[in-house]
């Protein structure tokens, strides 16, 4: 069980180029996040999904798309660089459950991915 | 709206010593908190949270938090720091929409010097 993990873990890209970040998770959790995390602002929400197939805005989500085709994974889109997105991150799985003793209300988050654009 | 506030940005402490790490809410209705730690180029750990119950919550690594509603707090705390300890902290509420998302604080870091 390898919980969250994020590929790749360190990428610099040049100012107007396009990569996109993967996420998978293989605790069968329904909800899936992308935040990031930049200094002296913790972790800000870019995008969401509630589910396979669908993806939802978050409080950041400006330069960015998401992909949730299949419920494992969730793809983070960058299609146009910007040094504003130099950042580090993370992606966050939980699962459907809610109720007070469950586990539903824990959020497990990958290693993180640092990005560096020029 | 909901939110989380750390007033301070680095707690330093002997070890030895209790700790105490910061952390205010506001929010409508029942709030649902949650500790993190980040170590050093790891993602977030999760610690511990208050959905209901009691206000002192237990979690891992010797940390509890209490939950105080009169106060609006959740602050985390230690009996006896380590030096292991030293990281950094973030408070988070779950928002009240379907999305389930949390919503962090800026982070408190912890030095524990020996």
């Amino acid at each position: 069980n390898a919980g969250v993990t994020q590929t790749p873990k360190f990428r610099v890209l040049k100012t107007g180029q396009s990569m996109t970040l993967l996420c998978a998770q293989d605790m069968n959790h329904e909800y899936m996040y992308w935040y990031r995390q930049d200094p002296g602002m913790g972790l800000r929400l870019i995008h969401y999904s509630v589910g396979e197939g669908t993806t939802a805005k978050g409080e950041v989500p400006d330069g960015y798309n998401v992909s949730r085709l299949k419920k494992q994974n969730f793809l983070l889109g960058l299609e146009s660089a910007a040094p504003s997105q130099t950042s580090v991150y993370f992606c966050a799985s939980r699962n459907r459950n809610s109720l007070p003793g469950g586990t539903g209300e824990t959020q497990y988050f990958g290693p993180g991915t640092r990005l560096l654009v020029l | 709206a909901q939110s989380v506030a750390q007033p301070e940005d680095q707690v330093n402490v002997a070890e030895g010593n209790p700790l105490t790490v910061k952390c205010t809410y506001s929010v409508s209705g029942n709030p649902y908190l949650f500790w993190y730690v980040q170590y050093p180029n790891r993602g977030l750990q999760f610690l511990l949270k208050y959905i209901t119950g009691d206000n002192l919550v237990k979690g891992s690594y010797g940390f509890e938090a209490e939950f105080n509603k009169s106060q609006t707090s959740f602050h985390l705390k230690k009996p006896s720091a380590l030096v292991s300890d030293s990281a950094l902290y973030f408070c988070a509420v779950r928002d009240v929409d379907s999305s389930y998302k949390l919503i962090f604080g800026s982070g408190t870091r912890l030095l524990v010097r020996p």
